[in-house]
């Protein structure tokens, strides 16, 4: 069974980093794409950026692009979104899912993590 | 900024048909965009239905397909259930820049 747990969210002010972790479980970590979504009440879903089973490809949102680094560790079978100069803007759940093999688009989807970002 | 258009809302009635569409502001949506459509309920993380404009899960119902349809990508219900009032999102692929973008979202209520 596919699993996908995000874990490290919380409250963070205004400029500060945070890191967030994504653990996969119950596939072939190492040959997939990895995505990071994240979705507010007021902008609804976004797509933040995604990896590349090797890590030797990286993309973002504009928005994002300069102050988050996406990662992974496929001994560990886990992705990362680290977060540096967060804006109250950041604020939202942040979802990690698993990319289509061979495809385009995102099947399996984390319950995901909530940053908020507040003095 | 490329923006991706939905309708807001939609409403069906039970055993009825809805056709969802998803536009871009770049001009027509093709196959090149790989259409996704997700589903998600209140207080649920979105659950993916479609990919590649047409292609299911293994899991989404038969009910549920999308294509192609006059420039948009398309989500059809057929024969609606009550369980599946939801919000609807599609995501399309910008292959020049390499992102991906979401419509707003379509909340259809079954009534």
């Amino acid at each position: 069974e596919v699993q996908l747990v995000e874990s490290g969210g919380g409250l963070v002010q205004p400029g500060g980093s945070l890191r967030v972790s994504c653990a996969a479980s119950g596939f072939i970590f190492s040959t997939y794409w990895m995505v990071w979504f994240r979705q507010t009440p007021g902008r609804g879903l976004e797509w933040v950026g995604n990896i590349k089973p090797d890590g030797s490809e990286k993309n973002y949102v504009d928005s994002v692009r300069g102050r988050f680094t996406i990662s992974r560790d496929n001994a560990r079978t886990s992705v990362f979104l680290q977060m540096n100069s967060l804006r109250a803007e950041d604020t939202a759940i942040y979802y990690c899912a698993r990319g289509i093999y061979a495809d385009y688009g995102a099947d399996f989807w984390g319950q995901g993590t909530m940053v908020t970002v507040s003095s | 900024q490329t923006v991706v258009t939905q309708e807001p809302s939609l409403t069906v009635s039970p055993g009825g048909t809805v056709t969802l569409t998803c536009a871009s502001s770049t001009g027509a949506v093709t196959s090149s965009y790989y259409p996704n459509w997700f589903q998600q309920k209140p207080g649920q993380a979105p659950r993916a239905l479609i990919y590649s404009t047409s292609k299911k899960h293994s899991w989404t119902p038969v009910r549920f397909s999308g294509s192609l349809l006059g420039g948009k990508a398309a989500l059809t219900l057929s024969g609606v259930q009550p369980e599946d009032e939801a919000e609807y999102y599609c995501l399309l692929y910008y292959g020049s820049a390499q992102t991906w973008v979401f419509g707003g979202g379509t909340k259809v209520t079954v009534l």
